[in-house]
């Protein structure tokens, strides 16, 4: 991911609709992927993950969708929910890197009820 | 389960003193852990990977004597803020990585840092 600036990008949604997350990453070498969330004061939580060798994968209410060629990642949430409410980090690493993740810079997302 | 805690949750200390904080994974086992800072509104920078028996490898910039960090068993990493100043005040988060999984890495709750 790119780590930039002091202004986290926001998304606000109405409850029940869909939201997409986008992230960009840098490194070309990059093999895994993953998304997590990270709410007010508390560690990053776990979301979805995904191999370069695949272009889509799907969870329980999100799905993270992979395009090399751009070095594009986005996260799908279906029905949105006030709990989803957080901020969204996306994070690459490379296998020959130690695997060490390298963070975005982040993106927070408002549910208006 | 993969679950990480960190101890303590938030410390306030005054300028010069020593601060030391805990990571532990509490179902598994971490040859590997991670030992992250985050500034509000910013993302996740990685500090230093804590080897297991062996010395952590700081990032770029990084001071290891600053930063000391001890990975003295399977299942616990201690970072120690060696005389804290006001910008170390930060939140300090650690991971752990599960022995035979290559990537996915399991974050602790986080501590919060304030040096007056």
């Amino acid at each position: 991911g790119e780590s930039v600036g002091l202004h986290l990008p926001t998304l606000s949604v109405q409850e029940g609709d869909n939201s997409i997350i986008n992230c960009a990453y840098s490194n070309s070498a990059s093999d895994y992927f993953i998304w997590y969330k990270q709410e007010s004061g508390k560690g990053p939580q776990f979301i979805i993950d995904i191999r370069s060798n695949m272009d889509k994968r799907q969870g329980q209410r999100v799905t993270v969708l992979l395009n090399k060629t751009v070095k594009h990642l986005s996260l799908q949430i279906a029905a949105t929910q006030p709990g989803d409410s957080a901020v969204y980090f996306c994070a690459d690493s490379r296998g020959g890197g130690g695997n060490k993740l390298t963070f975005g810079t982040g993106t927070q997302l408002k549910v208006e009820l | 389960g993969a679950v990480v805690s960190q101890h303590p949750s938030r410390v306030i200390c005054k300028s010069g003193t020593s601060v030391k904080i805990e990571c532990r994974s509490l179902d598994f086992q971490a040859t590997t852990m991670f030992w992250y800072r985050q500034f509000p509104k910013q993302s996740l920078m990685l500090m230093a990977t804590s080897n297991e028996g062996s010395k952590a490898t700081y990032e770029q910039g990084v001071e290891k004597d600053k930063f000391l960090i001890n990975h003295a068993s399977l299942t616990l990493s201690t970072l120690t803020v060696t005389s804290a100043h006001p910008e170390d005040s930060s939140f300090y988060i650690c991971s752990a990585r599960k022995d035979g999984r290559k990537e996915t890495q399991y974050f602790g709750p986080g501590t919060r840092l304030l040096v007056l």
